[in-house]
């Protein structure tokens, strides 16, 4: 059981445009920023989005991010089939004093 | 640029302690910005944050492991290391190690190791 709360999983056809959600609570979420993670299969995750809605250099401008509360959202924008990946939101916890995850969410392209 | 490298053995028999390292290059451990972090993920399940190393020693622990586990470095190497003692078959996952930049409320992973995996058995 994971402290953040994501969907298992997620879809769309290529050009969509989908949102992964992340709910969490007051000490993780509603107190620091929200990171999101992609991981494609068989490699390593990749920081895909930090401080709730920045884009590292070289993440495509499709790839968005917004909180509200103690919730965060993923949105990708123009799907495309490499975007078929997982995708983990993460934030600092000041009760347990380290970092959460959600349980992940698998985007899959149709 | 800089890149992390994890090492150690892949097998490690039950009831032992778990052995990994984290070579560094292209940057220094000591850096003032950054922590440097464990991070695992068992076959077919998501990730689990581990625990965070400071240069000054200071450290964070994930409270379901912080018994068995201890993060030190060895700057000299420019090395970061993990030690996770009494493993199960539970413990059977890939561990990543990641630089952390930690400036509450800010914190992100920015840059992560390969992955190794590392199985529990007998």
């Amino acid at each position: 059981q994971s402290v953040l709360t994501q969907p298992p999983s997620a879809s769309g056809t290529p050009g969509q445009r989908v949102t992964i959600s992340c709910s969490g609570s007051r000490s993780n979420i509603g107190s620091n920023t929200v990171n999101w993670y992609q991981q494609l299969p068989g490699t390593a995750p990749k920081l895909l989005i930090y401080s709730n809605d920045q884009r590292p250099s070289g993440v495509p401008d499709r790839f968005s991010g917004s909180k509200s509360g103690t919730s965060a959202s993923l949105a990708i924008s123009g799907l495309q089939s490499e975007d078929e990946a997982d995708y983990y939101c993460a934030a600092w916890d000041d009760t347990l004093n380290g970092v959460v995850f959600g349980g992940g969410t698998k985007l899959t392209v149709l | 640029q800089v890149q992390l490298q994890e090492s150690g053995p892949g097998l490690v028999k039950p009831s032992e302690t778990l052995s990994l390292t984290c070579t560094v290059s292209g940057g220094s451990i000591t850096s003032s910005y950054y922590n440097w972090d464990w991070i695992r993920q068992p076959p077919g399940k998501g990730l689990e944050w581990i625990g965070s190393f400071y240069y000054s020693g200071s450290t964070y622990y994930n409270p379901s492991l912080k018994s068995r586990v201890t993060i030190s470095a060895d700057t000299s190497k420019n090395q970061f290391s993990l030690m996770l003692s009494s493993v199960t078959a539970a413990d059977t996952a890939v561990f990543y190690c990641a630089r952390h930049w930690l400036w509450l409320p800010y914190d992100a992973f920015d840059i992560w190791g390969q992955g190794i995996m590392v199985t529990v058995s007998s």
